[in-house]
């Protein structure tokens, strides 16, 4: 089945520093979706993507789709405590089809 | 709104008992999901409901049973529990037509001993 790469596992950095992480999956994607799970809570949608090549921002979040819809990747400047959680990428494969693959997620932590 | 809601938050079954968890949702959506998240593994669907009377296994259907009551309830049973199903499980809904979100519910923690 579809099966959706995701990396880093973990990522620890310092507040103030920037964090980046990657979604790749082997087949072309109709679209792609990123979520926030705080420690303890349950996934919050964030965003989606559609377009090929398509960037978008929120505040400090910015999110790609890759020219080829195979990749994506989600990029926080300067984290904040309240960046803390595991980011999850969720894949779906064909326009229509309403199941999500769900990425192993990036958690993660922020050092003061 | 309550969004999504589940019942029990949290369970500790014996080996071969058996349980069910309970979600509901009363934002109208036609679409209902039941996932389990383990550490590591991300979120892997278990079931999923596109609408009212219709149910499809998902990636891990294997020891679970679901049913969609009515449109707004959507339940997970384990019939016969074993420690590898101890896991955290999150009941999710959306709209997939209007605006393809998938709204999460608080989850169950259930440890099977």
């Amino acid at each position: 089945g579809q099966q959706v790469m995701q990396i880093p596992q973990y990522q620890h950095v310092q507040e103030g520093e920037d964090f980046t992480t990657y979604c790749n999956s082997s087949t072309t994607l109709s679209n792609i979706q990123w979520y926030k799970q705080r420690p303890g809570g349950h996934p919050v949608f964030l965003i989606q993507l559609v377009k090929s090549g398509e960037v978008k921002k929120q505040k400090r979040l910015t999110f790609q789709f890759g020219e080829a819809k195979k990749n994506s990747s989600l990029h926080i400047t300067a984290t904040q405590t309240t960046d803390v959680g595991t980011y999850f990428c969720a894949a779906v494969s064909n326009f229509g089809n309403e199941k999500l693959t769900f990425g192993t997620g990036t958690r993660l932590t922020i050092i003061p | 709104n309550a969004g999504v809601t589940q019942t029990p938050k949290f369970q500790v079954l014996k080996t071969g008992q058996s349980m069910t968890l309970q979600c509901a949702q009363d934002m109208n959506h036609n679409s209902m999901y039941w996932y389990r998240q383990d550490p590591g593994m991300g979120l892997r669907l278990i079931y999923y409901s596109a609408s009212e009377g219709t149910t499809d296994k998902g990636e891990v259907p294997n020891g679970y049973n679901v049913s969609r009551l009515n449109k707004r309830e959507f339940s997970l049973r384990l019939e016969s529990a074993a420690p590898s199903q101890t896991s955290v499980y999150f009941c999710a809904s959306s709209e997939w037509l209007a605006d393809y979100e998938q709204y999460f519910g608080p989850g169950t923690r259930l440890t099977v001993t």
